[in-house]
């Protein structure tokens, strides 16, 4: 059964920084990682979607990299705004549907 | 890509009452629409599979008479949570599947007092 592991599950940082999310999953053999946002009280955004014959997805400051042979994936926030704080959610899919991490909470501090 | 929506957004009811909460996709036609259920600071979690004109196809560990799935139309799946309690409070959100991505509903509140 597929395990999704996200670390930190929590981090705040000054406003400018440049930060890492990373995400860890048991079973290599997967279709896709898709990177999701959530603000409180609200649905998902989708950020990055990567197909397994990928390894990176570039979206203005966000870059998503994946390397399903060590079953990981991280999210790189450049330049991070207070705009940014949110939860950010990992999910990956090996068929339909998706087994979603716990996410990382992060607060962009100004 | 695709636009899903949810309604009601939230709703707060008595325990023991039933709540029908609504999925539509509104710009493509979805045979297969997904139901998560998220508890705070949580992860999503899958509840059923909704498969339009067919039954859907529950995870293991969730009551399918208790929440009910209808997806009668290729726009349309709804979620019935039956004889409510306290503990069924929670982020219930539907995502409609194509292939290798899904499109997620803003998500409805439901909180049974």
């Amino acid at each position: 059964k597929q395990e999704v592991t996200q670390i930190p599950a929590a981090l705040s940082v000054p406003e400018g920084e440049n930060l890492v999310l990373n995400c860890s999953f048991t079973d290599s053999a997967i279709y896709n990682l898709q990177w999701f946002r959530q603000d409180p009280g609200k649905g998902l955004t989708s950020l990055l979607l990567i197909q397994s014959s990928q390894r990176e997805q570039t979206s203005g400051r966000l870059n998503a990299s994946l390397d399903k042979s060590s079953g990981r994936s991280t999210l790189y926030i450049a330049a991070s705004q207070p705009g940014d704080s949110a939860t950010y959610l990992c999910a990956v899919g090996q068929n339909t549907p998706l087994v979603f991490g716990k996410g990382t909470r992060l607060s962009v501090i100004a | 890509g695709a636009v899903v929506s949810q309604h009601p957004s939230w709703v707060i009811c008595k325990s023991g009452t039933s709540v029908k909460i609504e999925c539509r996709s509104l710009d493509f036609q979805a045979t297969t629409m997904f139901w998560y259920r998220q508890f705070p600071k949580q992860s999503l979690m899958l509840m059923a599979t909704s498969n339009e004109g067919s039954k859907a196809t529950y995870e293991q560990g969730v009551e399918k008479d208790k929440f009910l799935i209808n997806h009668a139309s290729l726009t349309l799946s709804t979620l019935t949570v039956t004889s409510a309690h306290p503990e069924d409070s929670s982020f219930y959100i539907c995502s409609c599947g194509r292939t290798y991505e899904q499109y997620f509903g803003p998500g409805t509140r439901l909180t049974v007092t």
